[in-house]
């Protein structure tokens, strides 16, 4: 099932923070967050396994609630360059086989920083 | 490291025409998606290659969709019989498991994709 993103869009102006949540109805093993620009191929941003992790990119970081399911992105101080279209994508957690599984991408964030 | 590869990438075809993408994916990635993109959505997952074993096929993939990776390097996806609603653009990714834990987690690398009209 296809994890639920929001907001759908936002505009910020630069300088200015975001947060971008992602929310799943099954348990995870990891979630990914991209970034894509119009016109390209989305850009891996970075991943959080399961067991509530936190990580940080720059000015990009995002957590992990292994307990809700539900992973956000912070961008704090945005800069034009984050403008785009950021998707999170899922990975199932299959204990029982040990095998990972495919990414299942929600329906993305448009984000737009003006000047 | 050259990347992932697509060709063509951009196709226009005629309604009932039969079309193939090729894939190559980062020569040490063992793991190759195929995900199917129209505007203003994510992708959307078709099927994923471990090596050439093709281990899982959404239920999206019509019969029409066919995809293959013989030997475990490059991979094509061809649909036949290609309608309106084909058109999106069709992303290949790749990627090899990080070696954490018991699966591992994968980092997908996108190619820049295959853009299908069908007119």
């Amino acid at each position: 099932q296809q994890p639920v993103q929001s907001p759908q869009a936002v505009i910020l102006r630069e300088g200015e923070d975001a947060v971008i949540n992602c929310s799943s109805s099954k348990a995870l093993y990891s979630v990914h967050w991209y970034r894509q620009k119009h016109g390209e191929a989305p850009v891996f941003l970075m991943i959080l396994l399961k067991g509530g992790e936190q990580k940080g990119h720059e000015k990009i970081s995002a957590s992990f609630n292994e307990k809700k399911q539900q992973s956000s992105l912070y961008l704090t101080a945005s800069q034009l360059s984050y403008s785009g279209t950021y998707f999170c994508g899922t990975e199932r957690d299959n204990s029982n086989t040990g095998t990972a599984s495919k990414l299942t991408f929600g329906t993305g964030t448009r984000l737009q920083v003006t000047l | 490291d050259t990347g992932v590869s697509q060709d063509p990438r951009h196709k226009i075809t005629k309604r009932g025409q039969n079309v193939t993408f090729r894939c190559d994916p980062i020569s040490e990635h063992n793991r190759l998606y195929w995900y199917r993109q129209t505007l203003g959505q994510g992708p959307e997952f078709l099927t994923y290659f471990q090596n050439e074993a093709q281990l899982e096929k959404s239920r999206l993939l019509s019969d029409r969709f066919s995809a293959e990776r013989p030997k475990g390097s490059f991979s094509t996806l061809e649909i036949q019989r290609t309608e309106q609603g084909d058109s999106a653009m069709y992303l290949c990714a790749s990627s090899r498991p990080r070696g954490l834990g018991r699966s591992g987690a994968n980092v997908l690398t996108f190619g820049a994709g295959s853009r299908l009209t069908v007119l």
